[in-house]
């Protein structure tokens, strides 16, 4: 059974890039969409973008401008980077993988808390 | 973006009730709709996928139906390990998004 774990550091300085890694277990990364999500403390789930295992990519529009998605086959884990954080990118980050284009998300992290503040 | 309105955002129901969430889709979704299960510190569980179809190894106690812009979860006999947040998800357009979320508490 897959199992996927989200690290990185819990404190991100305001202005700063957020970065966070997901290790894939039990599995292959490749053939497969690996997603961004996170839950800011109170509020509801926000797709943050996805990575295809050949590198295609998919962002969030509201998020586009300052996210990057790769993937590292040869480690099987992806990873997170969000550029020029502020107090409101506080949130728990999950990282999750589907099937298709079209599938939902069959396997997920835990969630790794993110804390942006000085 | 499709918005996915979720009710109720909490409801409190003792062991044996059965239990019914809904949310509602800003547009026709057809049946591209999933029910996760998420309990404190641990990932979220599919429970159900396109709508209607029980993930393997989930109780049959859970059950989803509906199609293009309203849909249900139904619980038809709460248990204790059932006490959780559910929410849910639409996969017909990028991007993805949740409903906010429905707290199923002890009464």
């Amino acid at each position: 059974q897959v199992q996927l774990q989200e690290s990185g550091p819990g404190l991100v300085k305001p202005s700063e890039t957020l970065s966070l890694t997901c290790t894939v277990s039990g599995g292959s990364i490749t053939n497969y969409y690996w997603s961004w999500m996170r839950q800011p403390p109170g509020k509801g789930l926000e797709w943050i973008g996805f990575i295809y295992s050949s590198g295609n990519t998919n962002y969030n529009p509201s998020l586009e401008s300052r996210v990057t998605i790769s993937v590292d086959t040869s480690n099987n884990n992806f990873s997170l980077k969000l550029s020029s954080v502020t107090d409101t990118d506080t949130a728990v980050y999950y990282c999750a993988r589907s099937g298709s284009y079209t599938g939902t998300f069959d396997s997920w992290g835990q969630g790794t808390l993110v804390t942006v503040s000085s | 973006d499709i918005q996915m309105t979720q009710s109720p955002s909490s409801l409190s129901a003792s062991v044996g009730d059965r239990v019914t969430i809904t949310c509602r889709a800003s547009q026709g979704i057809t049946n591209d709709l999933g029910w996760y299960q998420q309990k404190p510190g641990k990932a979220p569980k599919r429970l159900i996928y396109a709508a209607s179809s029980l993930q393997s190894g989930v109780p049959s106690r859970f059950s989803g139906s509906g199609s293009g812009t309203e849909f249900t979860l139904t619980i038809s006999s709460l248990q204790p390990e059932d006490f959780a947040t559910y929410f849910c998800l639409q996969h017909n357009s990028y991007p993805r998004t949740f409903g906010g979320g429905t707290k199923v508490e002890i009464k």
